[in-house]
């Protein structure tokens, strides 16, 4: 089955850790993107990558990191700068030829 | 400045009480305006596309619409298992980031 896994399901941390969150695709997508979700509050844009070698920071980068060495994958580091990293984070990928993204299943984070 | 506003919040209904969902934007070129359904604890699942004023698309009890301003999801005759949070997005013709909503969570009781 085609489509986009994210682990693992459920993450905990102690605060000044840093962790890192999975994203593979098997879609063939060409540009992924990492969300984060909190109650209340629309998905807003961590990073996103249009190629492999290549991201943008999007509306809210700071205290994350990310790499896309491979076009299938696109983890997510978690660092300890980032001020309130607890929230769910969503990873989405979209294929060149439309605006359509698919979600994962997601990540819940706890950093306590 | 690009922006995109749900409303309600929250809706509760009667199983077979239709009802709509707006979704208000404001955005210079738009590329698509795009609904997800999302259940507790899990990624949103993709609904519909659409691209232009005066368009409209349906799947099973769901029925979207476009406007120059707003987007209405359409839910008839409603069943529990419709009970989830819907999330409306547009793309801008600036580049290929989608601008969410907080979402309407929708509650079907049977």
């Amino acid at each position: 089955d085609g489509g986009i896994t994210q682990s693992p399901k459920y993450l905990f941390r102690k605060e000044g850790q840093n962790v890192t969150l999975s994203c593979e695709q098997n879609l063939n997508h060409d540009a992924m993107y990492w969300y984060r979700q909190d109650p209340g509050q629309g998905l807003r844009l961590i990073y996103y990558s249009q190629i492999v070698n290549d991201f943008q920071k999007g509306d809210i980068a700071e205290g994350y990191s990310v790499s896309r060495e491979k076009k299938e994958s696109f983890p997510l580091t978690v660092t300890s700068a980032q001020k309130n990293p607890t929230a769910f984070y969503l990873c989405a990928s979209r294929d060149f030829r439309s605006y359509e993204q698919y979600f994962g299943p997601g990540t819940r984070l706890t950093v306590t | 400045e690009d922006q995109v506003t749900q409303s309600p919040e929250a809706l509760r209904l009667q199983e077979g009480e239709s009802s709509s969902l707006n979704c208000s934007y404001t955005v210079s070129g738009l590329r698509g305006l795009f609904w997800y359904r999302q259940d507790p604890g899990k990624g949103p699942e993709f609904l519909f596309t659409l691209y232009s004023a005066g368009e409209e698309k349906e799947k099973e009890r769901l029925k979207a619409t476009l406007t120059k301003k707003e987007s209405f999801l359409h839910i008839t005759a409603p069943k529990p298992e419709d009970s989830a949070t819907y999330l409306c997005a547009f793309a801008s013709s600036n580049d290929y980031k989608l601008s969410f909503g907080a979402g309407t969570t929708v509650t079907v009781r049977a």
